[in-house]
């Protein structure tokens, strides 16, 4: 079966200082992965999206980047973080469910900025 | 530029009640809509799948609907549990490539 990992569960981080959250997926091959953010009082927003290794398409201009160094891994990474930053990034694949696409989530890493 | 906007915010019910959530989109050009469940500091679960060109589907007590035309989704939710308490999302799927635009989520409490 399928499983994705994100880590860190939480992470607190001084304004300025670099950032990197990893994802991976276990069980599927090429999948379509996510990185969403979801601030406080504010829906999910879809940052990043990737369709295969080195294809990063980015949905909103902003402070982070994302890479995916391997077919099952997904990185978010920042040089400077910003207070604005702070939020619930959610790390997502897509794949076929009983000949349906749909998305699968991970546990998320809630990231505060001070 | 697509827009999902969920109402009510927020839901507060007694146990057993049969329940609503709406789910507005406003551009009708859809490939796919997704009703999620998430709990507090928790990530999502797919509930259910609704590709374009079908009308509804169900999973046990649940039941989510499409209306295309109107840009229209309902969840229904049969006799409602106190396990059933999470925030629900809906989330609208313009492409094949699964990129979804969610709505802000509705807040459902189901009291004993």
């Amino acid at each position: 079966s399928q499983t994705i990992h994100q880590w860190p569960a939480t992470l607190v981080q001084p304004v300025g200082s670099p950032l990197s959250l990893e994802c991976t997926v276990e069980g599927t091959s090429n999948p379509n992965l996510y990185w969403y953010r979801q601030a406080a009082g504010r829906g999910l927003q879809l940052l990043f999206y990737s369709v295969g290794i080195g294809q990063i398409s980015s949905e909103v201009p902003q402070n982070l980047s994302a890479s995916r160094p391997q077919d099952r891994q997904f990185i978010l990474s920042s040089k400077k973080l910003l207070l604005s930053d702070s939020g619930f990034y959610l790390c997502a694949w897509s794949g076929l469910a009983g000949g349906r696409e749909t998305q699968y989530f991970g546990p998320g890493t809630r990231l505060l900025v001070l | 530029k697509q827009e999902v906007t969920q109402i009510p915010a927020a839901l507060s019910v007694p146990e057993g009640e049969n329940l609503v959530l709406n789910c507005s989109f406003t551009d009708s050009a859809i490939y796919n809509l997704q009703w999620f469940r998430q709990d507090p500091g928790k990530g999502l679960t797919s509930l259910l799948l609704i590709q374009s060109s079908q009308r509804e589907q169900t999973s046990g007590r649940l039941n989510a609907s499409l209306d295309k035309s109107s840009g229209r989704s309902t969840l229904y939710i049969a006799a409602s549990q106190p396990g059933d308490s999470a925030t629900y999302l809906c989330a609208v799927g313009t492409t094949s490539y699964g990129k979804l635009t969610f709505g802000q989520g509705t807040i459902l409490t189901v009291h004993p």
